[in-house]
């Protein structure tokens, strides 16, 4: 049973650039968060989706956005990319039906901002 | 505005000994607290959960411990184990929600 899948594990992009990160939720799990992780800091929450919409967001600019497909991936997108982005992106999945609480975490994406 | 926060960064105890890591939080509005554990290059991982309404919780070696009145938590480890060297975060959610608002982390380390 194959866990949250993120991709890619790194990407260094430069300032200004446009990035992409993707997330396979946990098999059975039908909702996606985002997490950004900066160095020494613990995960902070972007944003959650379910049924293909956001159904909540944390303190982030709009240059973060995202999307679910039916297949309950999701896309993690972030524009106009500052040094301060770089950090450690996480995605958790869990199931709506399920014990709401108990977010499985894939690995990670490492952004490097150039 | 730090909600949830672990003043230890780091702990480091004997095997077989008891580790305790600790967490305060300032939001009397949550009502459900976890503690994650992360290994380098791995996502973290459930470790243990408590509500509100309880003032402990037993899973294995693992407990927590909740001081509503104090507003803290404690995760005890008994007994340690060098497996158990990793970063633990503690995290807080309100009223359902799925946000977790995590701390900075405590990574423990278990001597042989």
């Amino acid at each position: 049973d194959a866990g949250v899948t993120q991709s890619p594990t790194h990407l260094i992009k430069t300032r200004g650039q446009q990035v992409t990160l993707r997330c396979s939720p946990k098999s059975g799990h039908d909702t996606v968060s985002w997490y950004q992780q900066a160095l020494g800091q613990g995960p902070q929450f972007i944003f959650q989706y379910y049924e293909e919409e956001e159904r909540q967001r944390g303190n982030f600019p709009d240059r973060f956005s995202g999307h679910q497909f039916p297949n309950y991936s999701s896309e993690l997108n972030v524009n106009a990319l500052l040094l301060g982005d770089s950090a450690l992106y996480l995605c958790a999945s869990s199931s709506w039906t399920g014990f709401p609480y108990e977010q499985y975490f894939g690995p990670g994406t490492r952004l490097t901002v150039t | 505005d730090q909600q949830v926060k672990q003043n230890s960064p780091s702990l480091s105890v004997q095997e077989g000994r008891i580790s305790i890591l600790n967490c305060d939080y300032t939001n009397s509005m949550f009502d459900y607290f976890l503690w994650y554990k992360k290994y380098p290059a791995e996502g973290p991982t459930f470790l243990i959960s408590i509500s509100s309404i309880k003032d402990k919780n037993e899973d294995g070696r693992f407990t927590v411990f909740l001081n509503k009145s104090a507003k803290h938590l404690s995760l005890h480890i008994v007994p340690s184990q060098p497996g158990d060297s990793a970063v633990y975060f503690c995290a807080a959610t309100q009223g359902g929600s799925e946000k977790l608002v995590f701390g900075k982390g405590t990574k423990l380390t278990v001597n042989p």
